[in-house]
């Protein structure tokens, strides 16, 4: 079954940028699904932030989008979030997920998540 | 956006209830809807797609129901394990949004 596993720095400098990398395993992230990343600060509510297809096709929140680059790595079977010009406000869990029908779907395979906390 | 709209926003409930969480699209969004349910520190987890699909895996003491701007997600049952918070999600229009989250508590 298709597990996902973030990593990347838990602590990034206000006005830096957040890099993170889901990878794929027991799946490929050339199978006809759409990966995406969510996040949920703390206390609060879930946020999508986009998602990405293994052509290359993304798609974006557009409260984020001026921020935000997800790119994939096929020989690597992994896609990445680069957030920059971080806030306090970006300090959340970052989940990467899989989505469950082809683009904007629902997400049937969640990572564990990591935690960033954008401090100084 | 879309928003979306979950009521209540905390439910206190005993185990064997029969548990009603409602989520309210601010337009129409077909059967695009989703519910996760969310323990603490943990990942959601998927339970039902399309409005009405149970995921594969999940009891069938959870449905969904709904369409159009009103769902409802209904445990028949509250097991212990069912002690968490639940989130639905629409799909019908960029961006994917969230509704703010229902926290099922012990009464």
């Amino acid at each position: 079954q298709v597990q996902l596993q973030e990593s990347g720095p838990g602590l990034v400098k206000p006005s830096g940028t957040l890099s993170l990398t889901c990878v794929v395993s027991g799946g490929s992230i050339s199978s006809s699904n759409w990966w995406s990343w969510v996040r949920q600060p703390p206390g609060k509510g879930l946020e999508w932030i986009g998602e990405i297809y293994h052509s290359g096709t993304t798609n974006y929140n557009p409260s984020l989008k001026s921020r935000v680059t997800i790119s994939v790595d096929k020989s690597k079977n992994q896609f990445s979030l680069k957030l920059s010009s971080v806030a306090a406000a970006d300090t959340a869990v970052y989940y990467c997920a899989r989505e469950g029908d082809n683009y904007r779907s629902w997400l049937d395979v969640w990572g564990k998540g990591t935690t960033v906390t954008v401090s100084s | 956006d879309i928003q979306m709209t979950q009521s209540p926003s905390t439910l206190s409930a005993s185990v064997g209830d029969r548990v009603t969480i409602t989520c309210r699209a601010s337009q129409s969004i077909s059967s695009w809807l989703a519910w996760y349910q969310q323990k603490p520190g943990k990942a959601p987890k998927l339970l039902i797609y399309k409005a009405s699909s149970l995921e594969s895996g999940v009891p069938s003491r959870f449905s969904g129901s709904g369409s159009g701007t009103e769902f409802t997600l209904t445990i028949s049952s509250l097991q212990p394990d069912d002690f968490a918070t639940y989130y639905c999600q629409q799909f019908n229009t960029y961006p994917l949004t969230f509704g703010g989250g229902t926290k099922v508590e012990i009464k």
